[in-house]
């Protein structure tokens, strides 16, 4: 079965730039898969959606500071002109035959 | 606007049950797979259940097969979690999700409700 894994911790400073990263398990290299955020006390919300061919589609009414590449069998989620609100939980999620999983999560601090 | 609307969660002795309710409007509703994902204090997010958008089709993740089973009623755009033989480690915010359109991808989430397992 696919496991995702992510760092649990990232930190930048407002204004700047991060790059989350998502790494799935050996033979599941070409898998698409979705990032969503979760912000303290609310429920999650979804980002977008990152093909294996590294295009990326945005959920409705998400910035284009949001967005998405891989290389390998890494994704990536590059978050530009971090604003203070961006400090969240981040997930990837990917899907099998009829189930989904997700990474382990990324808490990222706006500094 | 899509709404989700997640009721019935509250605090249960081990095991015993639980039914959670998800109130779904703003689309249609039956034109979509539905999951449950839920959070434990300090853990992520972990993809309980999903259902197909007639119920002919129910996927659950390990840890709850046999004790947890998930329903809908499309006349009611509702969704259901009926969870039996609860455990502390059930313990989390479970998270009403429908699904993107022909991706088994949550789209929309609700806000959730809390279940805690605790004698």
């Amino acid at each position: 079965q696919v496991v995702l894994t992510q760092s649990p911790s990232a930190s930048a400073s407002l204004g700047a730039s991060v790059k989350l990263t998502c790494t799935l398990s050996s033979g599941h290299s070409s898998y698409a898969i979705a990032w969503h955020q979760q912000q303290p006390e609310k429920g999650p919300r979804y980002l977008m959606k990152l093909n294996s061919d590294g295009s990326h589609s945005r959920g409705d009414g998400i910035p284009d500071r949001f967005s998405g590449s891989r290389s390998g069998a890494e994704r990536y989620l590059t978050i530009s002109s971090l604003q203070s609100e961006d400090e969240a939980d981040y997930y990837c999620q990917t899907w099998g035959t009829g189930i989904r999983v997700f990474g382990g999560g990324t808490k990222l601090t706006v500094l | 606007e899509v709404q989700l609307v997640e009721s019935g969660g509250g605090l249960v002795q081990p095991g015993g049950s639980l039914r959670l309710s998800c109130a779904a409007s703003g689309f249609t509703f039956s034109s979509y797979w539905m999951s449950w994902v839920r959070r434990a204090p300090g853990k992520g997010l972990e993809w309980v259940a999903s259902i197909k958008q007639d119920g002919s089709e129910k996927n659950y993740v390990d840890s709850v097969k046999g004790r947890f089973s998930i329903s809908r009623d499309n006349a009611k755009n509702s969704l259901y979690l009926q969870m039996n033989s609860l455990r502390a480690e059930d313990t989390a915010v479970y998270y009403c999700a429908r699904d993107q359109g022909g991706v088994l991808v949550p789209a929309q989430w609700g806000q959730g409700t809390l279940v805690t397992v605790s004698s």
